[in-house]
């Protein structure tokens, strides 16, 4: 069983449709990522959170909007996608303050925009 | 900048036989590396990491890498393989940021197992 809870597990949306990814760890994981993984591809990084404040956006369009509301939840709100944006997405989660730490991985939301 | 390269997108073995998979890293910092596996509908998963000290590096289910520096290379290894070995692999190295840790992926290897 993975340590990281990821809900739902598949979502499927209009281009219209407001949603929202929910991650949870209740490992005391200080870090958390967002990831976007297409198929055949290695997972992109979107988002990372530390210390529940953002330290990266790697240039995520807006109609992405991530939240930390504390240390053991990770939101990824949802609007105005475009089928392109269909996807699994992973959230993950690392000790914050340990460089080598590894990334523990949700089994992810599979998101297909219609 | 570091990267990360995986070569062959596709490996096949028999069972039982040796699994192979190569990495390349490319580092101008002393490298943290990982093997991660992904299974079909599934995240993935921590297989193994080098960090610093003993080269040779063991995992989970039988797999162990090992760092050789002066080839810039973290090849995974397993002595026999079994038909659950069949995934993908992902071979990614550590950008050293201060209170997260970036990952930087190779564009994976697909395992095939067969009888």
């Amino acid at each position: 069983d993975t340590e990281v809870t990821q809900t739902p597990k598949h979502l499927v949306m209009g281009m219209t449709n407001k949603k929202s990814l929910k991650c949870e760890q209740h490992m005391g994981h200080r870090a958390m990522y967002w990831y976007k993984q297409k198929a055949k591809k290695p997972p992109e990084l979107m988002f990372v959170y530390s210390y529940e404040k953002l330290s990266i956006n790697e240039s995520v369009p807006s109609r992405f909007s991530p939240e930390c509301p504390n240390s053991s939840l990770l939101n990824l709100h949802l609007h105005a996608l475009q089928p392109e944006d269909s996807a699994l997405y992973l959230c993950a989660s690392s000790q914050g303050d340990i460089y080598n730490s590894p990334l523990h991985f949700g089994n992810g939301t599979r998101l297909t925009v219609t | 900048a570091q990267s990360v390269t995986q070569l062959g997108s596709h490996v096949s073995v028999s069972e039982g036989a040796l699994v192979l998979l190569r990495c390349n890293y490319s580092s101008s910092v002393p490298p943290y590396l990982f093997w991660y596996v992904q299974y079909p509908n599934q995240g993935l998963q921590l297989l193994l990491k080098y960090t610093t000290g003993a080269t040779l590096v063991k995992g989970i289910n039988g797999f162990e890498a090992e760092f050789k520096k002066s080839e810039t290379s973290f090849h995974l290894t397993k002595p026999s393989a079994h038909m659950s070995d069949a995934a993908e692999y992902f071979c990614a190295v550590s950008s050293l940021e201060r209170g997260y840790n970036k990952l930087i992926f190779g564009a994976g290897t697909r395992l095939a197992v067969h009888p």
